[in-house]
């Protein structure tokens, strides 16, 4: 049980265009659906909090204008990279939690912006 | 939530127990630890966590000291594929709303 997934895993995608991310919780419903962004050979950097129902919590230095995320559904969170460009080539991660401890991670996307 | 310490990296031969440390000296009284590894290119992978008890899965061992200023994550047998970036992780209360930070974590080679 408490399987996230996570789509697309690879995405190109032109300079101004927009992609979007599916995260999905399938065995589980979350309140609460967290995204990172992960650069080669470094951390996994906290976006934002995404919450069912709400607005995002955004990390500080994060532009929710360039980062839109909406979670309408129990099992489904979406991040929305707009007007994309090179520098946000990244390896985009997000995750869920089912119990009060435990925390699943989607199998990530790699987005590189040409 | 308090700050963790692991080494960058450690090697360990194939079949041989691979004993990752971590140290947490500010933990707090509430705050778990949790340890995730992560493969290349993929998302992390839970793999335990524990309060001030010892702990056991099917995947590893976990070590904490009485005084739970630092742990160990114990692989019995390592192979092959876990080869990855191992993190420990210091998380406060109950609830899933908690986030969590990230280190560098450990990056652990097991080789043939």
């Amino acid at each position: 049980g408490a399987v996230v997934s996570q789509h697309p895993s690879r995405v190109i995608c032109k300079s101004g265009t927009s992609v979007k991310i599916e995260c999905r919780s399938l065995d589980f419903q979350a309140t609460t659906m967290f995204w990172y962004r992960q650069f080669p050979k470094k951390s996994l950097m906290l976006m934002a909090t995404s919450n069912e129902g709400s607005k995002a919590t955004y990390e500080q230095g994060v532009e929710k204008d360039k980062f839109l995320i909406n979670h309408a559904s129990l099992t489904l969170s979406t991040l929305t990279v707009t007007s994309a460009h090179p520098e946000d080539s990244s390896f985009y991660i997000c995750s869920a939690s089912k119990a009060a401890n435990g925390y699943t991670f989607g199998s990530g996307t790699r987005l590189t912006v040409v | 939530d308090a700050k963790t310490t692991q080494p960058p990296s450690m090697d360990c031969a194939e079949g041989r127990a691979a004993n990752l440390p971590c140290n947490h000296s500010t933990i707090s009284g509430n705050e778990y630890v949790y340890w995730y590894r992560q493969i290349h290119s993929q998302g992390p992978q839970y793999i335990i966590h524990g309060l001030k008890n010892n702990e056991t899965n099917e995947m590893a061992s976990l070590i904490i000291t009485e005084d739970r200023k630092s742990s160990t994550l114990i692989l019995p047998h390592a192979t092959l594929r876990d080869t990855a970036v191992y993190y420990c992780i210091v998380r406060g209360g109950a609830g899933n709303n908690r986030k969590l930070i990230w280190g560098l974590g450990t990056s652990l080679a097991v080789n043939p």
